[in-house]
């Protein structure tokens, strides 16, 4: 079965600079959710989007923005980047308005490494 | 608000023997609960979840958690470890929306 997708799964920058994480969700998942994991840290929410609009917003820095295109993916900008940027970021997709919990599927991950 | 806590950040089992991670929750209502693993290097991978049916709840690889209102806990197990049960797991709960609240995660480690 198809999973998430994200690329790139490594990414190394200096600081300063721009880094774009992708995210293919599975098929005919609506909603798509980044995370980011901090070295030893738990994932933290940074934002979602449902249908291509964003649907809640967590602990996201001003530098980073994001948005879910026409075809569902959806694209994690980030700028200036800083050394403590530096983590796991993950995606996962759901389908919002099935029976029972909202379940989400993670991707493996985009390592972001800042130098 | 929701969060949940897990009790250990490291638990170390021997092969065969049981496994138990403990993990609390505080929820204003009644909360969905789920078990991630993530092993080294990989994503997180769904174990089980609770959403207010059964509360012994059955999942993958042999897991199981039982959800316990009265002592707001929903605590993982599994009777017999195995050397590919290590890994990191968290117990997150949903805040009522579509976000995950996770923990902070139980190392587990499994000795031959």
């Amino acid at each position: 079965a198809a999973g998430v997708i994200q690329s790139p799964r490594h990414l190394i920058k200096e600081k300063r600079e721009t880094a774009t994480l992708k995210c293919y969700p599975i098929p005919r998942h609506d909603t798509v959710y980044w995370y980011q994991q901090g070295p030893g840290q738990d994932p933290q929410f940074l934002i979602s989007f449902y249908e291509k609009m964003q649907s809640d917003k967590g602990s996201i820095p001003d530098r980073f923005s994001a948005q879910q295109f026409s075809d569902y993916h959806s694209e994690l900008n980030m700028s200036s980047l800083e050394l403590g940027d530096s983590a796991l970021y993950f995606c996962a997709s759901s389908l919002v308005g099935n029976s029972g919990a909202n379940v989400l599927t993670f991707g493996a991950g985009s390592r972001l490494t800042v130098l | 608000a929701q969060s949940v806590t897990q009790l250990d950040s490291h638990v170390s089992v021997s092969e065969g023997t049981p496994v138990l991670l403990r993990c609390n929750y505080s929820s204003s209502y009644s909360p969905s609960l789920f078990w991630y693993v993530q092993h080294p290097n990989k994503g997180l991978q769904l174990l089980l979840k609770y959403t207010s049916a059964a509360t012994l709840v059955k999942g993958i690889n042999g897991f199981e958690a039982e959800f316990k209102k009265s002592e707001t806990s929903f605590h993982l197990t599994k009777p017999s470890a195995h050397m590919s049960d290590a890994a990191e797991y968290f117990c997150v709960v949903s805040d009522g929306t579509d976000k995950l609240i996770f923990g902070t995660g139980t190392r587990l480690q499994v000795f031959p």
